[in-house]
């Protein structure tokens, strides 16, 4: 069992359409952290939630603590924005960073 | 600022070899994370070090690997002897964090390492 789920696996959109990728956990955790992997392998870090929400550019990042699920969402959607979308959670308690298995997503033009 | 360096960035060895894998985190972040990411296993935590002092290594593999940050700007991954399932990309992360509250953290573009 995978502490970390992400749904979908994988999602093509067309270019400008709101998308939402979502993660569930199942540890309790002090931070949950939405990471972006480019095709060409780098990784960004795109954000970091304990609590609430978080914008930055056309990128929204919510976090329910109560429910264990966080959402990434996307406006206007753009080729661009072509990634694998990970989703990793530190636990409360140690040190442990548990990671989903990645949102593979595919905005055609 | 230049961003998190690793090097090299590809590495292709034999199976027995000593592989070292070398990582500058970016100037005035305390915080120092080894990841290594496979097909089969996706990313996965290895180390993480902070104020040079490794915290958690519980995600090291085996005995066979070794991580060490004799100062600030400086880590290395040290596997010996390698073996072909070593095979993964690996990343080095930095971030400026207390030791419990999490901060954004910066990665490097990685060392592709192949174990033939």
């Amino acid at each position: 069992k995978n502490e970390v789920e992400q749904s979908p696996q994988n999602l093509t959109a067309q270019e400008g359409e709101f998308i939402t990728i979502n993660c569930s956990y199942s540890v309790g955790i002090s931070a949950l952290h939405w990471l972006q992997q480019h095709p060409g392998g780098g990784i960004v870090s795109l954000f970091m939630l304990s609590s609430g929400k978080k914008k930055h550019g056309r990128l929204i990042a919510t976090i329910n603590i109560q429910e264990k699920h966080s959402s990434l969402h996307i406006t206007a959607s753009h080729p661009r924005d072509s990634a694998v979308y990970i989703c990793a959670v530190r636990m409360n308690t140690g040190n442990q960073f548990y990671f989903g298995t990645g949102t593979s997503l595919t905005v055609i033009p | 600022d230049a961003g998190v360096i690793q090097s090299p960035r590809h590495e292709v060895t034999e199976m027995g070899q000593e592989v070292t894998l070398r990582c500058k985190p970016i100037s005035g972040h305390n915080s120092l994370f080894w990841y290594r990411q496979t097909m089969m296993r996706g990313l996965e935590l290895l180390i993480y070090f902070n104020n040079n002092v490794p915290i958690d290594d519980s995600g090291m593999p085996e005995d066979r690997f070794s991580a060490k940050m004799p100062n600030a700007s400086f880590s290395t991954l040290k596997i010996q002897p390698s073996e072909p399932r070593d095979s993964a990309v690996y990343f080095c992360a930095s971030s400026f964090a207390l030791l419990d509250r999490g901060n954004e953290q910066y990665f490097g573009p990685g060392t592709r390492l192949t174990v033939t």
